[in-house]
């Protein structure tokens, strides 16, 4: 079974700090994505990477950055968080197909 | 710009009810696929339709891709409080990137 997890369930950071998420997978994926999850707006798309040290900005890109220096992990950084990147953070990895296997969320609270 | 529209956002039901959820697009996609979400949880995969017309079974759950391939239902019979959870329909981008685009999900509850 292909397994994919991430650092925290929960977190809660101040204004101005700078977040670390990070995502495991344990199963050859070249491609793993970060995504937000709000009500009402479903998944939306942060950043995508298709191989290591490789990255695509996806639909909401702005004050995120990511890294990928190994091919099973794939950070997600919020520089400087504020206060409306309080949301759900899923990673996903999937082969060369398109069907993609998510992590549990990291439920992030900036404060 | 493809885009996929979910209806209801939110369905509410007693145990034993019948509901059908669905997924609409102008665009054509090469499959779509369904997932569940459940609380605290990372979305999982249902299915994948493939080929206009199609039909897959999974138990309760009935999907259907249409035959223009722009648009998919779930049909759910006999609906149990374990199928509570969020639904998600997804689609391949036009450039084959292994990107998807998911539709704003539907909301589930069943009641006992």
């Amino acid at each position: 079974d292909v397994k994919v997890t991430q650092s925290s369930r929960y977190l809660v950071k101040r204004t101005g700090e700078k977040v670390f998420l990070e995502c495991v997978q344990d199963m050859d994926h070249e491609n793993m994505f970060w995504y937000r999850q709000d009500p009402g707006l479903g998944l939306r798309l942060i950043y995508f990477s298709y191989d290591v040290k490789m990255k695509e900005k996806g639909d909401i890109p702005e004050g995120y950055s990511v890294s990928r220096e190994k091919k099973e992990r794939f950070s997600l950084i919020l520089e400087s968080a504020s206060t409306n990147q309080t949301s759900m953070y899923l990673c996903a990895s999937s082969l060369f197909s398109d069907t993609q296997y998510f992590g549990p969320g990291t439920r992030l609270t900036v404060l | 710009t493809q885009l996929l529209e979910q209806s209801p956002q939110f369905l509410s039901i007693q145990e034993g009810e019948n509901l059908t959820v669905y997924c609409n697009s102008s665009s054509v996609f090469s499959s779509l696929q369904w997932y569940r979400q459940e609380p605290g949880e990372g979305p999982v995969l249902l299915v994948t339709v493939v080929t206009g017309g199609e039909v897959k079974k999974l138990k309760r759950l009935t999907f259907q891709f249409g035959d223009a391939r722009k648009d998919s239902s779930l049909h759910i019979t006999a609906a149990q409080p374990g199928d509570t959870g969020l639904y998600l329909c997804a689609g391949p981008f036009q450039s084959n990137t292994g990107k998807l685009i998911f539709g704003q999900g539907t909301t589930l509850q069943v009641k006992p």
